[in-house]
């Protein structure tokens, strides 16, 4: 089974502290996710990566960045939290999007729930 | 550009009754569809998916959706309910070739005894 391991699942942090959200998945898969899930708004995206040291921008990625210098890995870093940023994070993988090479289901994380104070 | 609208943020229905869930989908080019469902404080897992062929298509613990290209649609449906139903379903849009995955906003089921 795939598994995508976020490392931090409850995390409170003060304003302007910079956090950094890890995850790690298990099945090779090129592309990984960060979305951002709040009550009535359902999972916005934040970034995504396709590849090792490639990420293009998704819907909401003001104040975030993002790392993957390993294919398994795709860190999240907020660089100065603030308390707009207090939300559940989700990470999610997928193989590539082609037909007859996966439908790009995604396999997602169990959460990482942030509070900012 | 592909989106999704989820009719009623929240669905309340008796243990052993019928279970609609309603998803209406945009999309200009064939679209591949998806039902997820959130436990608390959980991931997301998937319930089914619809990519070709066969329009009903069959998921986990019961579950089952049509895609109706006709109607925009792709409504969950389970013919009884259980308590352990109770959750958070989200029903997503992409495509072939498209890593661009769009969630609805999500339907939150509670199941009466």
């Amino acid at each position: 089974d795939v598994k995508v391991t976020q490392s931090s699942r409850y995390l409170v942090k003060r304003t302007g502290e910079k956090v950094f959200l890890e995850c790690v998945q298990d099945m090779d898969h090129e592309n990984m996710f960060w979305y951002r899930q709040d009550p009535g708004l359902g999972l916005r995206l934040i970034y995504f990566s396709y590849d090792v040291k490639m990420k293009e921008k998704g819907d909401i990625p003001e104040g975030y960045s993002v790392s993957r210098e390993k294919k398994e890995r795709f860190s999240l870093i907020l660089e100065s939290a603030s308390t707009n940023q207090t939300s559940m994070y989700l990470c999610a993988s997928s193989t590539y999007g082609l037909a007859g090479a996966g439908t790009g289901e995604l396999f997602f994380g169990e959460g990482s729930r942030l509070t900012v104070l | 550009a592909q989106s999704v609208t989820q009719l009623g943020s929240h669905v309340s229905v008796s243990e052993g009754a019928l279970v609609l869930l309603r998803c209406n989908y945009s999309s200009s080019v064939p679209p591949y569809l998806f039902w997820y469902v959130q436990y608390p404080n959980q991931g997301l897992q998937l319930l089914l998916k619809y990519t070709t062929g066969a329009t009903l298509v069959k998921g986990i613990n019961g579950f089952e959706a049509e895609f109706k290209k006709s109607e925009t649609s792709f409504h969950l449906t389970k013919p009884s309910a259980h308590m352990s139903d109770a959750a958070e379903y989200f029903c997503a849009v992409s495509a072939a070739n498209n890593n661009d995955m769009r969630f609805g906003a999500g339907t939150r089921l509670t199941v009466k005894p």
